[in-house]
């Protein structure tokens, strides 16, 4: 079955770039009809909708972080990946890596692990 | 941007109690509502897409119902591994944005 793992550093300075990649196992990334995202969650808080990326490269993001996030995706890894430019603390957070079927009214069907990553210098 | 909201945000209840979480939405979106559980430290899970359609391997006790902007998720009868947080999600419109979450205790 597919799974989802998350992977990056756990430290990031302030003002510098947050870059985390998510690799797909089990199943190739380019089939069938899904989009990929990235959500996060403080801790202790609730879960925040950071964007999604289909396979051929278009691209949603929230706008409250929409001038900082960049969410590519590379085919021939079954990777995609995230980048948060010019983080603060407040970007400090467990980030988890998602698949969305559009069949089940795009839903969050599977997530991985997540990862923290702590903003500090 | 879609407004979520939970009510409660916590509820105490005990094994074998009938508990409904109720999700309103700030303008209709469908049936384009979908419920999660979270337990600590752990990503959440799928229970609910659609408003009604129970997840693969889900037990049937969740159950949800609702469209346009109100929503409720029942689950008939509480078991000791439903204690944990959930959360309501649009998928209406984009950001895709969820509830403030509606943490469920033992009593």
């Amino acid at each position: 079955q597919v799974q989802l793992q998350e992977s990056g550093p756990g430290l990031v300075k302030p003002s510098q770039t947050l870059s985390l990649t998510c690799t797909v196992s089990g199943g190739s990334i380019s089939s069938g009809s899904y989009y990929w995202s990235w959500i996060r969650q403080p801790a202790g808080k609730g879960l925040e909708w950071i964007g999604r990326i289909y396979t051929s490269g278009s691209t949603n993001y929230n706008p409250s972080l929409k001038s900082r996030v960049t969410i590519s995706v590379d085919t021939s890894k079954n990777q995609f990946s995230l980048k948060l430019s010019s983080v603060t603390a407040a970007d400090t957070a467990v980030y988890y890596c998602a698949r969305v079927d559009t069949a089940m009214g795009d839903a969050f069907d599977i997530w991985g692990q997540g990862t923290m990553v702590t903003v500090s210098s | 941007d879609i407004q979520m909201t939970q009510s409660p945000s916590s509820l105490s209840a005990s094994v074998g109690d009938r508990v409904t979480i109720t999700c309103r939405a700030s303008q209709s979106i469908s049936s384009y509502l979908n419920w999660y559980q979270q337990k600590p430290g752990k990503a959440p899970k799928l229970l609910i897409y659609a408003a009604s359609s129970l997840q693969s391997g889900v037990p049937s006790r969740f159950s949800g119902s609702g469209s346009g902007t109100d929503f409720t998720l029942t689950i008939s009868s509480l078991q000791p591994e439903d204690f944990a947080t959930y959360y309501c999600q649009q998928s209406y419109s984009t950001p895709h944005s969820f509830g403030q979450g509606t943490k469920l205790e033992i009593k």
